[in-house]
């Protein structure tokens, strides 16, 4: 088992642009979290997907937004680019009733 | 309102000395606490869970209610310690998101 992967790797885009990022869960979990992760910062939650829905959101705006699919991988999207969008988007998956997350290695997002 | 505080950004000890990272939280609730250690160019990922009780890697954690606090104890640093330390909380329910604290980069002097 890879655990959790996520792609790209690195991306570069312009402001305004829009960009989405993607996710495989490890095996046998089924709830997948965003976290957005600025330099010298923790990791900051976005949302969380369960069962193809959103099921927590924190204090991000509309722009952020996501999706589920039926085998439990996501997708990360950001409409309207802003410089401070920049940072380290984490995955995370989390095992069936249980409350610790797995994390991936992260995409590396930089808005010029 | 949900936080996680670590105090010490920076944490600087010699091999073979004790080293204690401190986390301090507030939750209206019941949370579930835990630490999470990111080595050099390496992912995220979970060293210790209070409910679990357990001795990872030589460390440990207990959670004290009284003072909210969850910190992280080695009584003997080793070099390979050195890395940077995330304590975070989550509720006990299923589903509850999990906020982080800052981080603490801990380096063990040889």
């Amino acid at each position: 088992d890879a655990g959790v992967t996520q792609s790209p790797t690195h991306l570069i885009k312009t402001r305004g642009q829009q960009v989405t990022l993607r996710c495989s869960p490890k095996s046998g979990h089924d709830t997948v979290s965003w976290y957005q992760q600025a330099l010298g910062q923790g990791p900051q939650f976005i949302f969380q997907y369960y069962e193809e829905e959103e099921r927590q959101r924190g204090n991000f705006p509309d722009r952020f937004s996501g999706h589920q699919f039926p085998n439990y991988s996501s997708e990360l999207n950001v409409n309207a680019l802003l410089l401070g969008d920049s940072a380290l988007y984490l995955c995370a998956s989390s095992p069936q009733n249980r409350a610790e997350q797995y994390f991936g290695p992260g995409t590396r997002l930089t808005v010029t | 309102a949900q936080r996680v505080t670590q105090p010490e950004k920076l944490l600087s000890v010699f091999k073979g000395a004790p080293v204690e990272l401190k986390c301090n939280y507030s939750y209206s609730g019941s949370p579930e606490l835990f630490w999470y250690v990111q080595y050099s160019r390496q992912r995220l990922q979970l060293l210790l869970r209070h409910i679990s009780r357990e001795s990872i890697k030589g460390f440990t954690a207990d959670l004290n209610k009284g003072e909210t606090s969850f910190h992280l104890k080695k009584p003997f640093a080793q070099e390979e310690d050195s890395a940077m330390y995330y304590c975070a909380l989550s509720g006990v329910s299923r589903g509850n998101q999990f906020y982080f604290g800052t981080g603490t980069s801990l380096t063990v002097i040889p």
